[in-house]
């Protein structure tokens, strides 16, 4: 079953200018990831920020986590074509025996126009 | 490159018929999870394996079994094959997590499967 939620399902914009995904959850987690996958392919650890972080940078990627109201948005500025792919959060949990396990939204597909 | 390698790639295989996907986690990761993405169900969570034992059971069918070898290499066995078995399969890996915070969990390429 699906933890998070993305939002927007699908986001179109022109290259340079800057793209939020928004992703809630509804339990409680000890990291939330984030991974980009292009069409069909494998999927691609972005960042991760845990849940005693607030925000984290990596490169063009900005991600917030508000545990408070169990929201996290990943910002991608001057975006360009090849960002183009579904963005998925995924959040991480410890449960009893040791198991530590991702659940995953349904993605946002983010085109970027040239 | 994430460092876990997933074979085969591809395979096309019939209804009823069994398969088996490998995997091989990054060096050093004890942890080796599957997943299966569907276009109906997104991306779902099967097995985790720690150092050989399992760990968590997910949304795995009992038709689906996994094991994890001394090498640390997983094995994913899916059998009397349907239709809806068709999916891109996935296998992920993690170092031990030294503190709560988690550690990031990386995914091979994935291993495509249609049955026909």
């Amino acid at each position: 079953s699906q933890q998070g939620e993305e939002d927007p399902q699908a986001l179109s914009i022109q290259e340079g200018e800057n793209a939020t995904m928004n992703c809630s959850y509804k339990t409680s987690i000890n990291n939330l990831q984030w991974y980009r996958q292009n069409s069909g392919r494998g999927l691609v650890h972005l960042i991760l920020i845990r849940s005693n972080e607030r925000e984290k940078h990596s490169g063009r990627l900005r991600v917030t986590l508000d545990t408070s109201k169990k929201s996290s948005s990943l910002l991608i500025t001057a975006s360009r074509a090849a960002d183009t792919a579904s963005y998925f959060c995924a959040t991480a949990a410890f449960s009893g025996a040791g198991s530590y396990q991702l659940t995953f939204g349904k993605g946002t597909k983010l085109s970027v126009i040239p | 490159d994430s460092g876990v390698t997933q074979t085969p790639k591809h395979l096309i295989t019939a209804t009823g018929q069994r398969v088996t996907l490998r995997c091989s986690p990054r060096s050093g990761d004890l942890s080796v999870y599957w997943y299966q993405q569907s276009l109906d169900q997104g991306l779902q969570f099967l097995i985790q394996y720690y150092n050989g034992e399992e760990r968590a059971k997910g949304n795995i069918l009992e038709r689906f079994s996994a094991q994890q070898f001394p090498d640390l290499h997983s094995e994913l066995n899916l059998s009397s094959l349907e239709l809806g078995d068709s999916a891109l399969y996935f296998c992920a890996s993690s170092a031990v997590a030294r503190y709560r915070g988690g550690n990031t969990i990386y995914f091979g390429e994935g291993s495509w499967l249609t049955v026909v």
